[in-house]
């Protein structure tokens, strides 16, 4: 079955380094892919799309890559700041871009100052 | 401008009991979706109306029902309330069925007991 994983266990950074998050998909290709955050009580908020056609996407501080070969998207924030801080989920859309969204568990990232 | 709206907040119901979750979104799109994410898990989908008038069965509809009211408003119905169905429930809505974006609410926390 279509599956998106991401990395479970939280990410932990000092506050100015690149945080890197990591999407990998399993048995099919989406048509895209898809970056939200998620503070705790609140529901998700989009952040990026990328397609499959795309390399690489930015957005301020954020960027967004996709490698269609290796099955993977990573999600880039530079010069983190606390306020980063939060849970970043990864969801694909699926054939012909159509938005029946799969997301992935989410990765929680927490910026120390 | 409020965005999508989700009523109520908090909900606790005993086993076999039955309730209506409310969403409405005031950014006239097309496209109305209902998620649940439980711990550890991806929000998973449960129903979705790609426009006004239909509605299409997600990948876990059962126990559920819903209504697209008109274009502002997309019911969630629990007809008989199990524990399994203690989750997080989130309304969201996008421009298009397509590549596009979802615009989440803040989800109403239910617990079935």
């Amino acid at each position: 079955s279509q599956k998106i994983e991401q990395n479970s266990e939280a990410l932990n950074i000092q506050e100015g380094k690149t945080a890197t998050l990591t999407c990998n998909y399993t048995n099919y290709s989406p048509a895209y892919l898809q970056w939200y955050r998620q503070d705790p009580g609140r529901g998700p908020v989009f952040l990026l799309l990328i397609r499959e056609n795309e390399k690489e996407k930015r957005k301020e501080r954020l960027k967004v890559t996709f490698d269609t070969t290796l099955k993977q998207s990573l999600f880039h924030i530079t010069a983190s700041q606390p306020a980063d801080s939060a849970t970043y989920l990864c969801a694909s859309g699926g054939s012909g871009g159509y938005n029946k969204l799969i997301f992935g568990a989410g990765t929680r990232l927490a910026v120390h100052p | 401008n409020a965005g999508v709206t989700q009523t109520p907040k908090f909900q606790v119901l005993k086993t076999g009991q039955s309730m209506t979750l409310q969403c409405a979104q005031d950014m006239n799109h097309n496209s109305m979706y209902w998620y649940r994410q439980d711990p550890g898990m991806g929000l998973r989908l449960i129903y979705y109306s790609a426009s006004e008038g239909t509605t299409d069965k997600g990948e876990v509809p059962n126990g559920y029902n819903v209504s697209r009211l008109n274009k502002r408003e997309f019911s969630l119905r629990l007809e008989s309330a199990a524990p399994s169905q203690t989750s997080v429930y989130f309304c969201a809505s996008s421009d298009s069925v397509y590549n596009s974006p979802l615009h989440f609410g803040n989800g109403t926390r239910l617990t079935v007991t």
